[in-house]
């Protein structure tokens, strides 16, 4: 079983939308979480980190159920220019400098 | 602030061929990573140090892969001799852990083509 599983996608939504994704994760004992961005062929680039419930950032936010050990991240009123691919990251709780990436979620936003 | 930089960020070389991927990573940051990223997969971690020493390595392919950190600042990743199925992206990244908070920073990538 991988350490972080998302979906893949590919989610195509039109401009103003909001899209939720989701992101579970197999070790109870891990405490940091992370939304990365990544543009095709960039670097990932850190966009939320969420250390107790969930996090806020403008028209973003993360959530955490840490009973049911899944992230999510809510993108409101999409803009064209938040089409990238979205990894999720858990940190590994038993190391503390390691990180576990999912595969990563492409959205596509639509005009 | 700079961020991680990496070295060539583009290489396209033959199989067999050697090749050299350099990191410089955020002033301060203690802690380095290399990761493999293949299309459509998150990035793969190869080896991560603690200042200079090795702390984990076990997804680094031994046989072909060396890497060091002499002096716990920049890092370099060697690949001899390459494969073909070694084309991918290879991020560096660092981070820093303060007061109980630890986000990774990432360099461009090098982009290895092996021909």
């Amino acid at each position: 079983r991988k350490e972080v599983e998302q979906d893949p996608g590919p989610f195509n939504v039109p401009e103003g939308a909001t899209v939720a994704f989701n992101c579970t994760y197999s070790n109870s004992a891990s405490q940091s979480f992370f939304w990365y961005r990544q543009d095709c062929r960039k670097e990932p680039k850190l966009l939320m980190s969420v250390y107790s419930s969930g996090n806020e950032d403008g028209r973003f936010t993360a959530q955490l159920n840490r009973a049911s050990q899944y992230i999510s991240l809510l993108i409101r009123d999409s803009k064209l220019s938040d089409s990238a691919t979205y990894l999720c990251v858990v940190n590994d709780p038993d190391t503390g400098n390691q990180f576990y990436f999912g595969t990563g979620t492409s959205l596509t936003v639509i005009p | 602030e700079a961020g991680v930089v990496q070295s060539p960020r583009y290489k396209i070389i033959e199989k067999k061929q050697p090749v050299a991927f350099w990191c410089n990573p955020i002033s301060g940051h203690n802690t380095l990573y290399w990761y493999r990223q293949n299309l459509g997969q998150g990035p793969e971690l190869l080896i991560r140090y603690e200042n200079e020493e090795a702390v984990d390595d076990s997804q680094l392919p031994k046989d072909r892969f060396s890497a060091e950190r002499l002096k716990g600042v920049d890092s370099t990743l060697k690949i001899q001799p390459a494969e073909l199925g070694d084309s991918a992206v290879y991020l560096c990244a660092s981070s820093l852990v303060f007061a109980g908070y630890n986000e990774q920073f990432f360099g461009p990538g090098t982009r290895l083509t092996v021909l």
